[in-house]
This record gives C-alpha cells, sequence and structure tokens, in this order.
C-alpha cells in the first residue's frame, strides 16, 4: 500500500508565529513531490514541484524542502498571516499517478 | 478564459439513480483526472486519462465509470451500484511532464 502522510491533521497559530508541517511519502519509484494550497470555497493550487533529493523550494515566506532518501518534505511558513489558513496538501507522483496526504488544515489567528 | 468547468456544484442523487459530473477544460491539458474526498481524507482517485479514448481506474472506481471521447471533456457517471456517493468530487488535469495538477471548483454530491 503506498500511503502519503500527513501531519499534523490540523494546526492553529497567531499571527506572526512561523510554523511548518510534514508530509511523509514511499521513497521508491519517486518522481516528484507537489505541495498545494487549498483555500475553503477554491479549488487547490500549486505551491512548488519539488523533483531531486535536497531540493529548497521557496515562494514568499512559505518554503519546502525534500528528502527523497527518508521519504519526508517539510512545508515552512515564516510570519503567518490570517491569509495564509488554508489546507496544504502533498502529492506523492510516482509517473504513473498521484497520491495526496490528508492534507494539514492551518489557521491563522489575528 | 482559461480553466476547468466542473458542473453542477450540487448534485442530489436518489435511491438507484445514475449521476453524471461534468468536467470541461480548455487548457489543453491531455491528462485527466477523478478525485473524491470524504471528511477528513486525502483526494482518493477515482479514474484518470492520460489520452483521448483511453482511461485507467484509480483506487476506488467500483460504482463509477468515465468517458474520454474529446479531450476537453471528462465526464463521471456516478451509478447506482455506488453505495456511497455523498462526497466531494474534484476534477483535475495535468500537463506533459512534472507539471502540478490544475483543479476545477469541484461538485458536492448528495443523497436525497
Amino acid at each position: 500500500i503506498l500511503n502519503v502522510e500527513q501531519s499534523p491533521q490540523s494546526l492553529h497559530v497567531q499571527e506572526g508565529d512561523s510554523t511548518n508541517f510534514t508530509c511523509s511519502f514511499p521513497s521508491s519509484n519517486f518522481y516528484a513531490l507537489h505541495w498545494y494550497r487549498w483555500e475553503t470555497a477554491k479549488s487547490p493550487e500549486a505551491l512548488f514541484v519539488m523533483t531531486l533529493n535536497g531540493d529548497e523550494k521557496k515562494k514568499g515566506r512559505i518554503s519546502a524542502t525534500l528528502n527523497t532518501k527518508e521519504g519526508y518534505s517539510y512545508l515552512y511558513i515564516k510570519g503567518s498571516q490570517p491569509e495564509d489558513s488554508a489546507t496544504y496538501l502533498c502529492a506523492w507522483y510516482n509517473n504513473n499517478d498521484m497520491r495526496f496526504g490528508a492534507g494539514t488544515r492551518l489557521t491563522v489567528k489575528p | 478564459d482559461g480553466g476547468i468547468t466542473q458542473s453542477p456544484k450540487y448534485l442530489f442523487r436518489k435511491e438507484g439513480q445514475n449521476v453524471t459530473l461534468s468536467c470541461e477544460q480548455n487548457l489543453n491539458h491531455d491528462a485527466m483526472y477523478w478525485y473524491r474526498q470524504d471528511p477528513g481524507q486525502g483526494l482518493r482517485l477515482i479514474y484518470y486519462s492520460q489520452i483521448v479514448n483511453d482511461f485507467q481506474k484509480g483506487d476506488i472506481a467500483e460504482g463509477y465509470s468515465v468517458s474520454r471521447e474529446k479531450k476537453e471533456s471528462f465526464p463521471l457517471t456516478v451509478t447506482s451500484a455506488q453505495k456511497n456517493p455523498t462526497a466531494f468530487y474534484l476534477c483535475a488535469t495535468r500537463d506533459r511532464g512534472n507539471q502540478p495538477q490544475h483543479f476545477g471548483d469541484g461538485t458536492r454530491l448528495s443523497i436525497l
């Protein structure tokens, strides 16, 4: 069974806090890992596409790292803002299909 | 305006009825996908299609059927054999290579 696990399931932080969450995935047959941001009442939008072990990607205050050998990726948000509140999904891709994690639901309180 | 259009936004199914969810795209993407989301769970793959007139079962294909007669369209039929159809359904497309998926706004299906 190919499982993609995300932790924590949900997270509540105060505005200005930095936070991070984890995506664990099968380390074999790895092709790519995608991070998506899913705001309420909208459709998921891609944040990062990561392919190489050791990859680090950054977009504004959000960054991600990738370790394909041990099968995990971290997503970091620096100085969280209320508009960062969303569910963050990771998806493991093996060139044939994608498997999504259940997501981490982030709530940033003003 | 490029994108993915799913319709309807809300759908109600009667017992024993088949219903069809529409997914149309004008992104010219080859691959299209159907996912189901249940509360507290990730997106689970129902069916996907890499090219016209070809599609593959995902993890939870039982009780569903699809067709891919045109590149732009990938409708999903929820048949009466699907005993627990209440869920949120998302359609997605993907371009060639290592590109992320693009998603529609989803259809919420409920049982009457």
